[in-house]
């Protein structure tokens, strides 16, 4: 049974923190791995990894998959009250379906 | 501006009523998907359509029909509404570029 499994849930830091949240999968004719960010409506999407070990960076926010280990992870750092939201992660398939995990709800404190 | 446009924002129901929640995108994308999204559940795919034509079952299909009225429109039916399906309600399409786009959500209330 194709799955993505986020950890921790939840995380509640103080601002300033660096924080690094899990994915792990197990889904068939993986094409790629998502990471989505969502406030209070639609997520939105942060990054898109597809080979191993390729770090991708958009200012605070980095990712890096291990396509071995089947995992990635996402790390921000030096936290700030604005990055408190939902982080969602999600495969897509070669077939073009998408598995998403329950999502981390990050809360960062001032 | 592009994208997913989802109607309505938020709808009350009562138990048994019927509703259709509308989707549309302007993006030219080939597929779409409705998704339900309930606290400590994440995103569940309710159903979605690979092209103009073709719907398929997702996840939780269970009391929803949808209809693809063409490559622009995926509509969401509830027939006889569920306290059950209490949730947000999200569109997304997508092509071959990363990741979706997403509706900003459609908040339903049964009661």
């Amino acid at each position: 049974e194709d799955k993505v499994v986020q950890s921790p849930l939840s995380l509640v830091v103080h601002e300033g923190d660096t924080v690094t949240l899990n994915c792990s999968y197990e889904v068939t004719n993986f094409r790629s791995l998502l990471w989505y960010k969502q406030e209070k409506k639609a997520p939105t999407f942060l990054f898109m990894l597809t080979s191993s070990g390729i770090e991708k960076k958009s200012g605070r926010l980095s990712s890096i998959l291990d396509k071995k280990e089947l995992f990635s992870i996402l790390n921000i750092t030096a936290t700030q009250t604005g990055d408190s939201a939902i982080y969602l992660c999600a495969i897509r398939s070669d077939q073009n379906q998408f598995y998403f995990g329950t999502g981390t709800s990050l809360t960062v404190i001032p | 501006n592009a994208g997913v446009t989802q109607t309505p924002k938020f709808q009350v129901l009562k138990t048994g009523q019927s509703m259709t929640l509308q989707c549309a995108q302007d993006m030219n994308h080939n597929s779409m998907y409705w998704y339900r999204q309930d606290p400590g559940m994440g995103l569940r795919l309710i159903y979605y359509s690979a092209s103009e034509g073709t719907t398929d079952k997702g996840e939780v299909p269970n009391g929803y029909n949808v209809s693809r009225l063409n490559k622009r429109e995926f509509s969401l039916r509830l027939e006889s509404a569920a306290p059950s399906q209490t949730s947000v309600y999200f569109c997304a399409s997508s092509e071959y570029s990363p990741g979706y786009t997403f509706g900003s959500g459609t908040r339903l209330t049964v009661v």
